[in-house]
C-alpha cells in the first residue's frame, strides 16, 4: 500500500513557541491531505483539508490563524502549530488521498506534540 | 456523512473469527462503508470498504446486509495483534468525500 510519512514523530516544545510538523506522500502523489488531532482515549478528530496549491478548508472550531496549512507540492503537507500552549499537546496525524486513484485516503503514523 | 454505531469494546479469542458490526442506518446511496483500524499510537490503517457488495481482501471480509443499513467486520483468525480500535465511516465516494471518525469498537483478542 501507498506510503506516508510524518516528520517529527514526536516533538517537546515549550509554551509560546511554534511547531512545524511535516506530511508527506512517499510513493504517490495526493492532490488532498488531511490533517487530525487526537486527545488520549479519544478519536480522530479532523482538523482541516488540504488541496495542493489552494488555501485549506478548516472544521468548524478549528482556529486557521493558530494551524497553518501549507500544501505547496503534491507529496508535501505542512501543519504548524503558532504560539503553541500546553492544552495544543496531542497525537497529530495526517492522511493522504491518492491523485487519480481510488480516492483511498492513507494516513500518516502521527506526531506526538508536548508542550510545557 | 451519514454516523456509524459501533459497539465500544468487544473480546475475541486467539484463533477465532471476530465479527465487528456496524449501523448506518442513515447512509445514502452514494456513501461507501470504510472500515479502519488504529493500534495503540499509530495511524489508522486501511481494512476495506464497499458499498453494497460483500466485500473480502488478505486482511477481512466486509459483509453489508441488502438494505445497506449495517454492516459487519470479520477478521477469520483473529491473532494479538489484531488487538486496535475499529472504525466504521461511511463517505461519499470521490473527491469530495471526507473521514469522520467516530468512537469505533476496541477489539481485544485474548490468548
Amino acid at each position: 500500500g501507498a506510503v506516508v510519512s510524518q516528520h517529527p514523530s514526536r516533538v517537546i516544545c515549550k509554551s509560546g513557541t511554534s511547531v512545524k510538523i511535516e506530511c508527506r506522500s512517499l510513493d504517490f502523489q495526493a492532490t488532498t491531505m488531511f490533517w487530525y488531532r487526537q486527545f488520549p482515549k479519544k478519536s480522530l478528530m479532523l482538523m482541516a483539508t488540504s488541496n495542493e496549491g489552494s488555501k485549506a478548508t478548516y472544521e468548524q472550531g478549528v482556529e486557521k490563524d493558530k494551524f497553518l496549512i501549507n500544501h505547496a507540492s503534491l507529496t508535501l503537507s505542512t501543519l504548524t502549530v503558532t504560539s503553541a500552549h500546553p492544552e495544543d499537546s496531542s497525537f497529530y496525524i495526517c492522511s493522504a488521498r491518492e491523485a487519480g486513484g481510488n480516492n483511498e485516503q492513507f494516513f500518516g503514523p502521527g506526531t506526538r506534540l508536548t508542550v510545557l | 456523512d451519514a454516523k456509524t454505531t459501533q459497539p465500544t469494546s468487544m473480546d475475541c479469542a486467539e484463533g477465532r473469527a471476530a465479527n465487528l458490526p456496524c449501523n448506518h442506518s442513515t447512509i445514502s446511496g452514494n456513501e461507501y462503508v470504510y472500515w479502519y483500524r488504529q493500534i495503540h499510537s499509530q495511524g489508522p490503517q486501511y481494512i476495506i470498504h464497499g458499498l453494497k457488495n460483500n466485500e473480502t481482501n488478505e486482511m477481512a471480509s466486509l459483509i453489508i446486509t441488502e438494505d445497506r443499513k449495517s454492516s459487519t467486520l470479520i477478521l477469520p483468525h483473529a491473532t494479538l495483534r489484531d488487538t486496535a480500535v475499529y472504525y466504521c465511516i461511511v463517505r461519499v465516494a470521490g473527491n469530495t468525500g471526507k473521514l469522520i471518525f467516530g468512537q469505533g469498537t476496541t477489539l481485544q483478542v485474548k490468548p
